[in-house]
């Protein structure tokens, strides 16, 4: 099946650093992935959407240039938290679409980001 | 426009007891819908998919899910529940949505398996 993977599971950063993640897709191409943020007992909120090859299109109320998304290769996107502060600390779950498949998502085991 | 709404956010239920977790959707278009389940603190496990073929949808680990179009329902069912079955669950509903595809989130239901 359809693996994708994230890096790292678990970071601890000061506050005012900077914090990047890594999403892949394992055995696919992703021509899309996404970035969701899930706090505790809650169900995940997109942040953005990130296309290979183009800018990242953000969620109304997500700030682009403190959470800045490259997504590179068809197999790679990385979200960077830059300047992070204790309410930056989440969890941060990362999905790819199939190329070729328009609606199912498969996603990573998260990260979770803890920022003192 | 498109919404989900899981109707229980905690259920709880005796090992080896049949499961039912509820979500209700609407949407302007013929949806997909998805159930996926999270162990604490793990990504999301894709169980099963509707994608406008057969109503009743089997998935993993013996879940299935009935597509009840006068209903809007998408409800997620197993004969008999098992102790890894404890997890949250996820209803998803995906359409189209300003030329691309939207997906929703439904809030979540805390499945707990009493021993």
């Amino acid at each position: 099946g359809a693996v994708v993977s994230q890096h790292p599971s678990r970071v601890i950063c000061k506050s005012g650093t900077s914090v990047k993640i890594e999403c892949r897709s394992l055995d696919f191409q992703a021509t899309t992935m996404f970035w969701y943020r899930q706090f505790p007992k809650q169900s995940l909120m997109l942040m953005a959407t990130s296309n290979e090859g183009s800018k990242a299109t953000y969620e109304q109320g997500v700030e682009k240039d403190k959470f800045l998304i490259n997504h590179a290769s068809l197999t790679l996107s990385t979200l960077t938290v830059t300047s992070a502060h204790p309410e930056d600390s989440s969890f941060y779950i990362c999905s790819a679409r199939v190329a070729g498949l328009t609606d199912t998502q498969y996603f990573g085991p998260g990260t979770r980001l803890t920022v003192l | 426009a498109q919404s989900v709404t899981q109707l229980d956010s905690h259920v709880s239920v005796s090992e080896g007891t049949p499961v039912l977790l509820r979500c209700n959707y609407s949407s302007s278009y013929s949806p997909s819908l998805f159930w996926y389940v999270q162990h604490p603190n793990k990504g999301l496990q894709l169980l099963l998919k509707y994608t406008s073929a057969a109503t009743l949808v089997k998935g993993i680990n013996g879940f299935e899910a009935e597509f009840k179009k006068s209903e809007t329902s998408f409800h997620l069912t197993k004969p008999s529940a098992h102790m890894s079955d404890a997890a949250e669950y996820f209803c998803v509903v995906s359409g189209p949505s300003g030329g691309y595809q939207k997906v929703t989130f439904g809030t979540g239901t805390k499945l707990q398996v009493i021993p």
